[in-house]
């Protein structure tokens, strides 16, 4: 059984700083997603990530995928504000013969002016 | 284009009553996948259906069910309400049951069991 940890869960930073988001997964996962929360919405894709050393970048934010130590990061860059969200990585579980998305429990991300 | 469109938007039912939602998937998508998420987490996989057939389902009980029509539509079914089952019900469409299909989400349906 896939199992996703994301951390950290909560995080409050500043405009213009830089963090990175840790996504660890349990086992073989090789597509790895992330996915922006707004308060009462759905869920926004951001990435699709499908090989080991992947890397993809949309604006100030950039996601990578390391399949040999089952982690992936979401880095970002100069914070804006427009960027608080939660946000969720999610694993592909193919157990049974579907595609379900096995989710973390979401960093909800603050950043403050 | 018209992205996954779900209804209700919100529901509010008692506990032991039953439910239907329902979800449209974006044109040409032919699997739907439900999710429950649970305030303050991230959501858990119920179903996936592909070609009206049920194509897998995460650890629900089977106080849920669901189906999917010939138009690639989908209703999901849940019994005996219990105040646990209070979530948003996402639905998720993907282009076919396998292989890298990016899932596109709706806007959800808010239930609450009273």
């Amino acid at each position: 059984e896939l199992k996703v940890e994301q951390n950290p869960l909560f995080l409050s930073m500043q405009e213009g700083k830089n963090y990175t988001i840790y996504c660890n997964y349990s086992t073989t996962s090789d597509r790895l997603y992330w996915y922006r929360q707004d308060p009462g919405k759905s869920l926004e894709s951001l990435f699709v990530l499908l090989s080991n050393g992947a890397v993809k970048q949309e604006g100030r934010l950039m996601a990578s995928l390391d399949t040999k130590a089952r982690l992936s990061t979401l880095h970002i860059t100069a914070a804006v504000h427009d960027l608080s969200a939660t946000y969720f990585c999610a694993g592909l579980y193919s157990g049974g013969g579907a595609d379900g998305l096995t989710f973390g429990k979401g960093t909800h991300l603050i950043i403050q002016p | 284009d018209a992205g996954v469109t779900q209804s209700p938007t919100h529901l509010i039912k008692t506990r032991g009553q039953q439910v239907t939602l329902r979800c449209s998937p974006i044109s040409g998508h032919k699997s739907v996948s439900w999710y429950q998420q649970v305030l303050g987490q991230g959501p858990q996989f119920i179903f996936q259906y592909y070609e009206k057939e049920e194509r897998g389902r995460g650890n629900f009980p089977d106080r849920f069910s669901a189906r999917q029509f010939p138009n690639y539509s989908s209703e999901l079914n849940v019994n005996a309400l219990l105040l646990g089952d209070s979530a948003l019900y996402l639905c998720a469409s993907s282009l076919a049951g396998r292989g890298v299909n990016e899932q596109f989400f709706g806007p959800g349906t808010r239930l609450t069991v009273l």
